[in-house]
């Protein structure tokens, strides 16, 4: 079992939607949690850290549930510039980072 | 301020041939990190330096790997005879290593081929 598993997708949204990605991670061991945003052929670049109460930014929320290791983010009002891969990402305490292997979003005009 | 560096940003090289990957940290981050990301892959990660101490290898996939950071600053990581399961792309990170801080800041990459 992967340590950080996404759905990969691609998930087309029409602009203006809402979507949502889900993570979940095996490690309950696991310190601080964070989403990276990956445009194509570009490095990772942080999104947002992830709080155990929930934090936003913006038109984007994420959430964190301990108790079944479950890591979201949601994102309104999608525009075009949105488009690129969204890695859940993990510190498990050994101090590199845990990437899933993302999932990729194309918003449509 | 100057971001993560690396260099070069594109290498070719034939199977069986040494290569070195160069990262420049950003200035003040004692961490430095080595991953890389297969095509259609998460990252994967390699070895992590934090100042002087011993660096974490426990992602180095063989023998054929190696990195060093001199003088706590510049990276290079090298592949010894390059096998085309080596093409990826390495990425090389740097954090503050604070508490509260460890926001890992990517460089470009350096785009590996092997033919």
């Amino acid at each position: 079992r992967k340590e950080v598993e996404q759905d990969p997708g691609p998930f087309n949204v029409p602009e203006g939607a809402t979507v949502a990605f889900n993570c979940t991670y095996s490690n309950s061991a696991s310190q601080s949690f964070f989403w990276y945003r990956q445009d194509c052929r570009k490095e990772p670049k942080l999104l947002m850290s992830v709080y155990s109460s929930g934090n936003e930014d913006g038109r984007f929320t994420a959430q964190l549930n301990r108790a079944s290791q479950y890591i979201s983010l949601l994102i309104r009002d999608s525009k075009l510039s949105d488009s690129a891969t969204y890695l859940c990402v993990v510190n498990t305490g050994r101090r590199a980072l845990t990437f899933g292997s993302g999932t990729r979003l194309q918003v449509q005009p | 301020g100057a971001g993560v560096s690396q260099s070069p940003s594109n290498k070719v090289t034939e199977k069986g041939k040494d290569v070195e990957l160069r990262c420049d940290p950003i200035s003040g981050h004692t961490a430095l990190y080595w991953y890389r990301q297969s095509l259609g892959q998460g990252l994967e990660f390699l070895i992590y330096f934090q100042g002087n101490s011993a660096p974490d290898k426990s992602g180095l996939p063989s023998d054929r790997f190696s990195a060093e950071r001199t003088g706590g600053s510049v990276s290079t990581l090298t592949i010894q005879r390059t096998q085309q399961e080596d093409s990826a792309v390495y990425l090389c990170a740097s954090s503050l290593e604070v508490i509260g801080a460890d926001t890992q800041y990517f460089g470009p990459g350096t785009r590996l081929t092997v033919l």
